[in-house]
């Protein structure tokens, strides 16, 4: 069984510019999160999609940031316009279903560089 | 709200050393507990988890005992291996505002040296 795939796995962009990154969950999760390391620091929670309905996206930092899941299969998000402090790892997660005792199953997430 | 706060790294140790890796966290409900790993190049994958008070998750001798009374969760391996270089995670999941959430800890780098 494939396991959660992001693409790409690094992206250098300049600040100004868009980037769009990817994530497939795995087959049949329903549950897809996208979020985000910063420089050595927590990861922080940016939204959670349930299907293609966004179920929770309060850690989204601002309105440059859009995230959409077509069809409740993959899953984009789009930064635009790119800032400095957008750089970080962007890691996404699924899980079949919801519940405080839920494993999540990670990618191995995006390097975003904003120059 | 909700936090974890987890020993800031590096730690670096010998083989076969013992580990421990300090995790303490504030909630205010009654959250479940988890410990996840990060190997170079790879995801996070789960390690262990507890999800009421005095459970003991444990897992390729890793151990976490969840402490209510003190609020923690401290990973721990009796004796390290050169394979177990990866940066650890310290995690809660509780629901807040109708919704379930992860809380994660900023990670402790572990580098154990031959």
């Amino acid at each position: 069984e494939a396991g959660v795939t992001q693409f790409p796995s690094h992206s250098v962009i300049e600040k100004g510019q868009t980037v769009t990154l990817r994530c497939d969950p795995i087959s049949g999760h329903d549950n897809l999160y996208w979020y985000r390391r910063v420089m050595g620091k927590e990861i922080k929670f940016l939204l959670h999609f349930v299907k293609e309905s966004k179920q929770d996206e309060s850690g989204m930092p601002n309105n440059r940031f859009l995230a959409e899941r077509t069809g409740g299969t993959y899953s984009t998000l789009k930064v635009q316009p790119a800032e400095l402090e957008d750089s970080g790892v962007y890691f996404c997660a699924s899980s079949p279903r919801t519940g405080t005792n839920e494993k999540l199953f990670f990618g191995s997430g995006t390097q975003l560089s904003v120059l | 709200g909700n936090s974890v706060t987890q020993m800031e790294g590096p730690v670096t140790l010998s083989e076969e050393a013992f580990l421990t890796i300090n995790c303490t966290y504030t909630a205010t409900g009654y959250p479940s507990l988890f410990w996840y790993v990060q190997y170079p190049g790879e995801g996070l994958q789960l390690l262990l988890k507890a999800t009421k008070a005095d459970d003991k998750g444990s897992n390729k001798g890793f151990e976490a005992t969840y402490r209510k009374e003190t609020t923690s969760f401290h990973l721990e391996k009796g004796s390290v291996q050169v394979s177990d270089s990866a940066v650890y995670f310290c995690a809660l999941s509780d629901k807040t505002s109708g919704t379930y959430k992860y809380i994660f800890g900023t990670g402790t780098r572990l580098k154990v040296l031959a």
